[in-house]
C-alpha cells in the first residue's frame, strides 16, 4: 500500500498569508495525486486534481506541484473561506489512500 | 447539476447488517465509476470501496474485505454499499463519490450518512 504523508497536521495563519502543505508519497506516484478541502460537518472538496490542475471554479490562490513522492498544496493569499482541513490522496493505484489532513486555523 | 444523496445509515450492533444507498442524479450515471468513502468521528478519510461504470470491476479496502459489497444499479442510478458483520471500528460518516477511482478523481461527493456501531 501507498502512504500518504503530510505536513504538517495543523497551522496557524492570518488572512492574506501564504501557505504552503506538503505531501509525500511512500513511493512514486508519478503525477496520480490530488488535493481535497474539507469543512466541519461537510463533505471534501476537489481542489486540484493530476498534482497541479486547478479545478473548475476553485480560485486561482490555490496552485499544487510535485511528481513523484513528493507534492504541495500553495494558498497564495490565505482568505477567511479557506480555513478549512486540507487532504491529498493518490489515486495511482489500489487501495486508494489519503494524507492525514492539515489543519488550517485562524491566528 | 451532479447529486448524490446517501441514505440507509444508523444505530446497529455489532456483529449487525446495514445497506447504504446513494441516489445519483444530474449527470449519465452508468458512464462514472463510483467509490464509498468514510471518516470516522473526528478522524481522517479512508476510502472503503470502488466499482467500475459497468459494475464489472471492484475494489475494496483491507479492513472491510470479505465483509462489505459494493455494488450498483445502473438502471436505478443508484449505488450501494452492503455491510455485514459490522464492528464498532466501522462507526463513520459514509461519503459516495463520483469518479473516484484509480487514475481519477473524487469530482463530487454526498453530503454522507452516519454509521454508528454500538451496543
Amino acid at each position: 500500500d501507498i502512504q500518504m504523508t503530510q505536513s504538517p497536521s495543523s497551522l496557524s495563519a492570518s488572512v492574506g498569508d501564504r501557505v504552503t502543505i506538503t505531501c509525500r508519497a511512500s513511493q512514486s506516484i508519478s503525477s496520480y495525486l490530488n488535493w481535497y478541502q474539507q469543512k466541519p460537518g461537510k463533505a471534501p472538496k476537489l481542489l486540484i486534481y493530476a498534482a497541479s490542475s486547478l479545478r473548475s471554479g476553485v480560485p486561482s490562490r490555490f496552485s499544487g506541484s510535485g511528481s513523484g513522492p513528493d507534492f504541495t498544496l500553495t494558498i497564495s493569499s490565505l482568505q477567511p473561506d479557506d480555513f478549512a482541513t486540507y487532504y491529498c490522496q493518490q489515486s495511482y493505484s489500489t487501495p486508494l489512500t489519503f494524507g492525514g489532513g492539515t489543519k488550517v486555523e485562524i491566528k | 447539476e451532479v447529486q448524490l444523496l446517501e441514505s440507509g445509515g444508523g444505530l446497529v450492533q455489532p456483529g449487525g447488517s446495514l445497506r447504504l444507498s446513494c441516489a445519483a442524479s444530474g449527470f449519465t450515471f452508468s458512464t462514472s465509476a463510483m467509490s464509498w468513502v468514510r471518516q470516522a468521528p473526528g478522524k481522517g478519510l479512508e476510502w472503503v470501496a470502488a466499482i467500475s461504470s459497468s459494475g464489472g470491476t471492484t475494489y475494496s479496502a483491507d479492513s472491510v474485505k470479505g465483509r462489505f459489497t459494493i455494488s450498483r444499479d445502473n438502471s436505478k442510478s443508484t449505488l450501494y454499499l452492503q455491510m455485514n458483520s459490522l464492528r464498532a471500528e466501522d462507526t463513520a460518516v459514509y461519503y459516495c463519490a463520483k469518479d473516484f477511482w484509480s487514475g481519477y478523481y473524487g469530482t463530487y461527493w454526498g453530503q454522507g450518512t452516519l454509521v454508528t456501531v454500538s451496543s
